[in-house]
């Protein structure tokens, strides 16, 4: 159980374009989602915590017009990279924390790779 | 501020034992987690501890002192596979997970 799936797993886009990826959980329902980004050979680097049916938390420094966060359901939430730029090149990682139980284990989906070109 | 320290990296011999220590000092504690992080994947669960002292699951354990802020991963016959990072993660008094930046494990055979 607990499965978080990413979509899509990689993809290259043109500089100024808009890319859309999604985080589902499969088999729970999730009252908290968080995106992460990670850049070769750094950590996670938190970049907003969102709760369904509510406005995304960002982390400083994260621009909240450039990533767009929408969590809709409490199996699915939505990261846009709006007007993306080379920059923006990373994997960008989402994980899913379970409605039920008293446990705060976050699980991870298989994370996506943006490639801005 | 809160702070997590683990070693950059370590290396290791196969069927050796190593100890991967993580110290912290977080605004409040409700846990801490060690994940494992290989190359260009998503981190996988490792182990939770909550409470002082050894958790044990095969050939992984964690232990856990909330005294001294401190943990240990410890990985018993190590395998080519483990070769990865391990990151270290607290749940604050907000239940946000604060990570450490992780520790490169290099198994050599």
């Amino acid at each position: 159980g607990a499965v978080v799936s990413q979509h899509p797993s990689w993809v290259i886009c043109k500089s100024g374009t808009s890319v859309k990826i999604e985080c589902r959980s499969l088999d729970f329902q999730a009252t908290t989602m968080f995106w992460y980004r990670q850049f070769p050979k750094q950590s996670l680097m938190l970049m907003a915590t969102s709760n369904e049916g509510s406005k995304a938390t960002y982390e400083q420094g994260v621009e909240k017009d450039k990533f767009l966060i929408n969590h809709a359901s409490l199996t699915l939430s939505t990261l846009t990279v709006t007007s993306a730029h080379p920059e923006d090149s990373s994997f960008y990682i989402c994980s899913a924390r379970s409605l039920a139980g008293d446990s705060y284990e976050q699980y991870f989906g298989p994370g996506t790779r943006l490639t801005v070109t | 501020g809160q702070n997590i320290d683990q070693p950059t990296e370590m290396t290791a011999t196969e069927g050796a034992i190593v100890q991967i220590n993580c110290t912290y000092q977080t605004s409040g504690f409700n846990g801490l987690f060690w994940y494992q992080q290989h190359a260009g994947e998503a981190p996988t669960f490792l182990s939770y501890n909550v409470l002082d002292g050894l958790e044990e699951k095969g050939r992984f354990s964690s232990f856990l002192s909330r005294s001294k802020g401190y943990s240990y991963l410890l990985l018993k016959e190590l395998q080519m596979k483990d070769s990865a990072s391990y990151l270290c993660a607290v749940l604050d008094s907000n239940y946000q997970l604060i990570w450490g930046a992780g520790t490169k494990l290099i198994i050599k055979p």
